[in-house]
């Protein structure tokens, strides 16, 4: 059971706008910045959001991150097959060390 | 460009052991903290182990403090995991991962580690 918590799947039809929610704690998401990871099997899972809402060079602007207060949410727009994939939130804790990740949603292009 | 290459992976009975290796180039190696992330079959990603840059500071997840311990060769530029007393709860794919600023900005492709007897 992770510490982030995510909706298992998603989906969406090609040019329509979805969004990943992930709800977290006072002690992990509610005290740290939130970023996000796009995992396609069998590759390396790759940053696509870093401090909430800031994008990395290279990721599209379909890509958008928010954050209130305990939850943070990602926003696809302009959905694209090669969006399929699972998508991770992630936050520092700081109790560990390290970070603790969600669950993972698998975005499905129907 | 950066780049990750993790090895070593492989089918281990339980109860023995293993060390993963993450071989990388393109950047400094010795400025950057460094991570061990694991992802179990049918699960997400679970973080395994940080190292600091200069090597002094090592944090653990609670699931395998005591049995991994996370080190690195600044001559080979090469990150390594030494995993003891594996079970099957350990089977999955292990990353490594290049921290920036308490992020991953590069991971590896990964490498398979399978407990089973």
């Amino acid at each position: 059971q992770s510490v982030l918590t995510q909706p298992p799947s998603a989906s969406g039809t090609p040019g329509q706008r979805v969004t990943i929610s992930c709800s977290g704690s006072s002690s992990n998401i509610g005290s740290n910045t939130v970023n996000w990871y796009q995992h396609l099997p069998g590759t390396a899972p790759k940053l696509l959001i870093y401090s909430n809402n800031q994008r990395p060079s290279g990721v599209p602007d379909r890509f958008s991150g928010s954050k209130s207060g305990t939850s943070t949410s990602l926003a696809i727009s302009g959905l694209q097959s090669e969006d399929e994939a699972e998508y991770y939130c992630a936050t520092w804790h700081d109790s560990m060390n390290g970070p603790v990740f969600g669950g993972g949603t698998k975005l499905t292009v129907l | 460009q950066v780049q990750l290459v993790e090895s070593g992976g492989g089918v281990v009975q339980p109860g023995r052991s293993l060390r993963l290796s993450c071989a990388t180039s393109g950047f400094t190696f010795s400025s950057y903290g460094m991570h061990w992330v694991r992802q179990a079959p049918g699960k997400g990603l679970e973080w395994v182990a940080v190292m600091s840059s200069d090597g002094t500071n090592r944090y653990y997840a609670d699931s395998v403090k005591g049995r991994f311990t996370i080190s690195g060769d600044t001559s080979k530029n090469t990150l390594y995991l030494q995993m003891n007393s594996l079970g099957p709860e350990d089977t999955g794919v292990y990353y490594c991962a290049r921290d920036f600023r308490r992020l991953f900005d590069y991971w590896g492709q990964g490498t398979l580690v399978s407990v089973s007897s």
